[in-house]
């Protein structure tokens, strides 16, 4: 089973952040946060992961609690093209060496 | 970063047939899977095809369902054997890169009629 929490739906305004949240609250302690995205009809995309620090990409924010029991992703100015479903999943290993585990989701819809 | 090509891309089966899936990778990687993702649903791991020996299955996949071979470093084949209606799913292949990130295929769309 999934060790994450999502919300099933969010919208968003086109432009506006997109604020993901996730509650893993039995995450351990050397296990890492994975963000991944499915767009309609595409095999999922890696968007950015973490361990304790936020980090910061090209793509997005992933905010991290300080007990790390659970963890914002953040898409700072979303477009039409964002429109997909966010996966948040808690890996030992990087990228997942043993697979990836997915839960349900959030479908985040950007609206015009 | 890896590109992951994936044949068919879609097929429509007659039930008691089998569909070989063929995944072939742009570099060379450790790890290789399989995942399902059945119509609305999630993505759920099948098995780690494991290059020069036999795949490891997750609970609820067996071999003689889901045959997987894994013959070198870039390429994979699952076989969908003996198909019903309820096979009728997305099949995706996926490498591990780098150990940081899963890449994956634009998937399988699998119709048994």
């Amino acid at each position: 089973d999934a060790k994450t929490t999502q919300p099933p739906s969010m919208d968003c305004a086109e432009g506006r952040a997109a604020n993901l949240p996730c509650n893993h609250s039995t995450i351990s302690g050397n296990e890492y946060v994975y963000w991944y995205r499915q767009i309609h009809s595409q095999g999922p995309q890696y968007i950015i992961h973490g361990l304790k620090n936020n980090e910061t990409n090209e793509m997005a924010s992933l905010i991290i609690t300080e007990d790390r029991k659970s963890s914002t992703l953040i898409l700072p100015h979303a477009t039409l093209r964002d429109t997909a479903v966010y996966y948040c999943i808690v890996s030992l290993s990087g990228g997942g060496a043993d697979g990836l585990t997915f839960g349900k989701g959030t479908h985040l819809i950007i609206q015009p | 970063s890896a590109v992951i090509s994936q044949k068919p891309s879609r097929d429509i089966c007659q039930r008691g047939t089998s569909l070989t899936i063929q995944c072939q990778v742009d570099s060379q990687v450790t790890m290789m899977f399989w995942y399902r993702q059945q119509p609305g649903q999630s993505l759920t791991l099948i098995a780690t095809a494991n290059q020069g020996s036999e795949a490891t299955y997750e609970s609820g996949f067996v071999i003689d369902k889901f045959p997987i071979s894994r013959p070198n470093l870039t390429f994979s084949t699952l076989t969908v054997s003996n198909m019903s209606p309820e096979d009728s799913s997305i099949y995706l292949c996926s490498a591990e890169v780098r150990g940081t990130e899963a890449f994956f295929g634009q998937g399988t769309r699998l119709t048994v009629v």
